[in-house]
Protein backbone atom coordinates (compact mmCIF):
# COMPACT_ATOMS: atom_id res chain seq x y z
CA UNK A 1 0.00 0.00 0.00
CA UNK A 2 1.44 3.30 -1.17
CA UNK A 3 2.31 5.68 2.20
CA UNK A 4 3.66 8.72 0.30
CA UNK A 5 1.84 9.54 -2.86
CA UNK A 6 3.42 11.94 -6.13
CA UNK A 7 1.54 13.31 -8.55
CA UNK A 8 2.00 13.45 -11.25
CA UNK A 9 4.61 11.04 -11.90
CA UNK A 10 5.62 13.27 -15.04
CA UNK A 11 5.54 16.65 -15.96
CA UNK A 12 6.58 18.49 -18.84
CA UNK A 13 5.87 22.14 -18.45
CA UNK A 14 7.13 25.26 -20.67
CA UNK A 15 10.28 27.52 -19.99
CA UNK A 16 8.01 30.23 -17.27
CA UNK A 17 5.01 27.86 -16.85
CA UNK A 18 4.05 28.07 -13.49
CA UNK A 19 4.04 24.59 -12.19
CA UNK A 20 2.96 22.78 -9.11
CA UNK A 21 3.79 19.32 -7.81
CA UNK A 22 1.43 17.02 -5.45
CA UNK A 23 2.37 14.84 -2.34
CA UNK A 24 0.28 13.03 -0.19
CA UNK A 25 0.55 10.72 2.76
CA UNK A 26 -1.23 8.35 4.76
CA UNK A 27 1.10 7.56 7.79
CA UNK A 28 -0.32 11.08 9.92
CA UNK A 29 3.40 12.37 10.08
CA UNK A 30 3.80 15.54 11.41
CA UNK A 31 7.06 16.34 9.20
CA UNK A 32 7.24 16.82 5.08
CA UNK A 33 10.03 17.61 2.74
CA UNK A 34 10.63 18.69 -0.63
CA UNK A 35 13.87 17.67 -2.32
CA UNK A 36 15.04 18.64 -5.50
CA UNK A 37 17.54 15.74 -7.55
CA UNK A 38 19.24 16.22 -10.51
CA UNK A 39 20.67 13.34 -12.46
CA UNK A 40 23.79 11.61 -10.87
CA UNK A 41 23.33 13.97 -8.03
CA UNK A 42 22.23 13.80 -4.02
CA UNK A 43 18.52 15.07 -3.02
CA UNK A 44 18.79 18.41 -2.22
CA UNK A 45 16.65 19.73 0.52
CA UNK A 46 14.51 22.50 -0.60
CA UNK A 47 11.85 22.61 2.60
CA UNK A 48 10.21 20.74 4.94
CA UNK A 49 7.33 21.51 7.18
CA UNK A 50 6.39 20.50 10.84
CA UNK A 51 3.13 19.95 11.86
CA UNK A 52 2.47 23.77 10.07
CA UNK A 53 5.61 25.33 10.73
CA UNK A 54 7.27 26.26 7.04
CA UNK A 55 10.92 25.69 7.30
CA UNK A 56 12.91 26.91 3.99
CA UNK A 57 16.60 26.01 3.37
CA UNK A 58 18.82 29.49 3.48
CA UNK A 59 19.25 28.26 -0.76
CA UNK A 60 16.35 27.55 -1.76
CA UNK A 61 15.36 29.58 -4.72
CA UNK A 62 12.78 32.23 -4.30
CA UNK A 63 11.15 30.43 -7.22
CA UNK A 64 10.12 27.90 -5.19
CA UNK A 65 7.13 27.75 -2.81
CA UNK A 66 5.31 24.92 -0.76
CA UNK A 67 1.87 24.58 0.91
CA UNK A 68 0.68 22.74 2.98
CA UNK A 69 -3.37 22.79 3.59
CA UNK A 70 -3.63 19.68 5.91
CA UNK A 71 -1.73 17.04 7.35
CA UNK A 72 -1.81 14.98 4.75
CA UNK A 73 -1.20 17.35 1.47
CA UNK A 74 1.92 19.23 0.44
CA UNK A 75 2.39 20.67 -2.08
CA UNK A 76 5.42 22.32 -4.68
CA UNK A 77 4.90 25.57 -6.55
CA UNK A 78 7.37 26.27 -9.28
CA UNK A 79 6.49 29.84 -10.24
CA UNK A 80 8.06 30.47 -13.09
CA UNK A 81 10.52 27.24 -14.37
CA UNK A 82 13.83 27.66 -15.81
CA UNK A 83 15.41 25.01 -17.67
CA UNK A 84 18.05 23.94 -14.70
CA UNK A 85 14.83 23.37 -12.60
CA UNK A 86 14.40 20.03 -14.89
CA UNK A 87 15.02 17.54 -11.85
CA UNK A 88 13.38 14.42 -10.18
CA UNK A 89 11.36 16.28 -7.24
CA UNK A 90 11.20 13.90 -4.13
CA UNK A 91 8.52 13.93 -1.34
CA UNK A 92 9.12 12.52 2.20
CA UNK A 93 7.40 12.32 5.52
CA UNK A 94 8.41 11.48 8.96
CA UNK A 95 6.50 11.18 12.13
CA UNK A 96 8.55 13.67 14.24
CA UNK A 97 12.64 14.71 14.18
CA UNK A 98 15.28 12.29 14.00
CA UNK A 99 13.00 9.77 12.86
CA UNK A 100 12.88 7.56 10.03
CA UNK A 101 12.16 9.28 5.96
CA UNK A 102 9.47 7.75 3.93
CA UNK A 103 10.03 8.74 0.80
CA UNK A 104 7.86 8.65 -2.21
CA UNK A 105 8.62 7.58 -6.28
CA UNK A 106 9.17 11.04 -7.22
CA UNK A 107 7.51 13.21 -9.78
CA UNK A 108 10.23 14.06 -12.96
CA UNK A 109 10.00 17.28 -14.00
CA UNK A 110 11.25 18.53 -17.08
CA UNK A 111 11.12 22.32 -19.00
CA UNK A 112 11.30 23.16 -21.97
CA UNK B 1 22.90 23.19 3.97
CA UNK B 2 25.06 20.67 5.37
CA UNK B 3 27.99 19.45 4.08
CA UNK B 4 27.57 15.28 3.86
CA UNK B 5 30.43 13.70 1.36
CA UNK B 6 31.34 10.27 0.78
CA UNK B 7 35.28 9.07 -0.45
CA UNK B 8 34.15 6.81 -3.47
CA UNK B 9 31.78 7.79 -5.81
CA UNK B 10 32.06 4.06 -7.55
CA UNK B 11 32.39 0.68 -5.71
CA UNK B 12 32.45 -3.02 -7.51
CA UNK B 13 32.60 -6.04 -5.79
CA UNK B 14 32.29 -9.53 -6.65
CA UNK B 15 28.67 -11.21 -5.75
CA UNK B 16 28.90 -13.20 -2.37
CA UNK B 17 32.01 -10.40 -1.63
CA UNK B 18 31.68 -8.20 1.60
CA UNK B 19 30.95 -4.12 0.59
CA UNK B 20 32.08 -1.39 2.48
CA UNK B 21 30.44 2.50 1.47
CA UNK B 22 31.69 5.44 3.49
CA UNK B 23 30.77 8.79 4.34
CA UNK B 24 32.35 11.90 6.37
CA UNK B 25 29.52 14.31 7.80
CA UNK B 26 30.69 17.37 8.59
CA UNK B 27 28.17 18.94 12.00
CA UNK B 28 29.10 17.28 14.67
CA UNK B 29 25.62 18.44 16.13
CA UNK B 30 24.00 15.86 13.92
CA UNK B 31 22.37 13.31 16.04
CA UNK B 32 20.55 10.59 13.46
CA UNK B 33 21.87 8.97 10.50
CA UNK B 34 20.10 7.02 7.45
CA UNK B 35 21.61 4.88 5.18
CA UNK B 36 19.27 4.67 1.52
CA UNK B 37 19.52 2.99 -1.16
CA UNK B 38 18.34 4.44 -4.19
CA UNK B 39 17.45 2.67 -7.89
CA UNK B 40 17.11 4.38 -10.89
CA UNK B 41 13.64 6.52 -11.36
CA UNK B 42 12.68 5.18 -7.99
CA UNK B 43 12.31 7.46 -4.45
CA UNK B 44 15.28 6.66 -1.84
CA UNK B 45 14.63 3.32 0.18
CA UNK B 46 15.52 3.28 3.72
CA UNK B 47 18.29 0.59 4.61
CA UNK B 48 19.52 1.37 8.37
CA UNK B 49 19.83 4.18 10.87
CA UNK B 50 21.78 5.02 13.71
CA UNK B 51 21.88 7.79 17.01
CA UNK B 52 24.95 9.48 17.90
CA UNK B 53 24.94 7.67 20.85
CA UNK B 54 25.21 4.39 19.10
CA UNK B 55 28.33 3.31 17.81
CA UNK B 56 27.24 0.31 15.84
CA UNK B 57 24.11 -1.12 14.58
CA UNK B 58 23.24 -4.26 12.85
CA UNK B 59 20.67 -5.17 10.40
CA UNK B 60 19.51 -8.28 8.12
CA UNK B 61 23.31 -8.33 6.26
CA UNK B 62 23.74 -5.06 6.94
CA UNK B 63 25.70 -3.29 9.35
CA UNK B 64 26.13 0.93 10.59
CA UNK B 65 29.43 1.72 12.24
CA UNK B 66 29.35 5.38 12.98
CA UNK B 67 32.89 7.50 14.93
CA UNK B 68 31.81 9.98 16.42
CA UNK B 69 35.13 11.57 16.83
CA UNK B 70 36.49 11.42 13.13
CA UNK B 71 32.53 12.41 12.06
CA UNK B 72 32.64 9.15 9.69
CA UNK B 73 29.74 6.78 9.01
CA UNK B 74 30.07 3.52 7.40
CA UNK B 75 27.80 0.81 5.73
CA UNK B 76 28.45 -2.64 5.59
CA UNK B 77 27.06 -5.04 3.16
CA UNK B 78 27.49 -8.38 3.96
CA UNK B 79 27.52 -11.27 0.85
CA UNK B 80 26.56 -8.56 -1.82
CA UNK B 81 23.93 -9.84 -4.16
CA UNK B 82 23.21 -8.20 -7.84
CA UNK B 83 19.92 -7.29 -6.00
CA UNK B 84 22.25 -4.89 -3.87
CA UNK B 85 23.62 -2.77 -6.93
CA UNK B 86 22.23 0.52 -6.54
CA UNK B 87 23.11 4.06 -5.59
CA UNK B 88 24.00 4.46 -1.90
CA UNK B 89 23.07 8.22 0.41
CA UNK B 90 24.09 8.90 3.76
CA UNK B 91 22.01 11.49 5.13
CA UNK B 92 22.16 13.25 8.12
CA UNK B 93 19.77 15.38 10.61
CA UNK B 94 21.65 18.38 11.09
CA UNK B 95 21.33 21.35 13.70
CA UNK B 96 17.66 20.89 14.73
CA UNK B 97 16.91 17.33 14.02
CA UNK B 98 14.45 18.16 11.29
CA UNK B 99 16.57 18.39 8.01
CA UNK B 100 17.63 15.27 6.55
CA UNK B 101 21.04 16.30 4.02
CA UNK B 102 22.36 14.16 1.99
CA UNK B 103 25.96 13.06 0.95
CA UNK B 104 26.83 12.79 -2.73
CA UNK B 105 25.89 8.65 -3.05
CA UNK B 106 28.35 5.86 -4.06
CA UNK B 107 26.97 3.52 -7.09
CA UNK B 108 27.46 0.44 -5.76
CA UNK B 109 27.51 -2.36 -8.76
CA UNK B 110 27.90 -6.25 -7.62
CA UNK B 111 29.40 -8.59 -10.26
CA UNK B 112 27.84 -11.97 -10.83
Amino acid sequence: DAMVIQNPRYQVTQFGKPVTLSCSQTLNHNVMYWYQQKSSQAPKLLFHYYDKDFNNEADTPDNFQSRRPNTSFCFLDIRSPGLGDTAMYLCATSRDKSYEQYFGPGTRLTVT
Amino acid sequence: GESVGLHLPTLSVQEGDNSIINCAYSNSASDYFIWYKQESGKGPQFIIDIRSNMDKRQGQRVTVLLNKTVKHLSLQIAATQPGDSAVYFCAETGNTGNQFYFGTGTSLTVIP
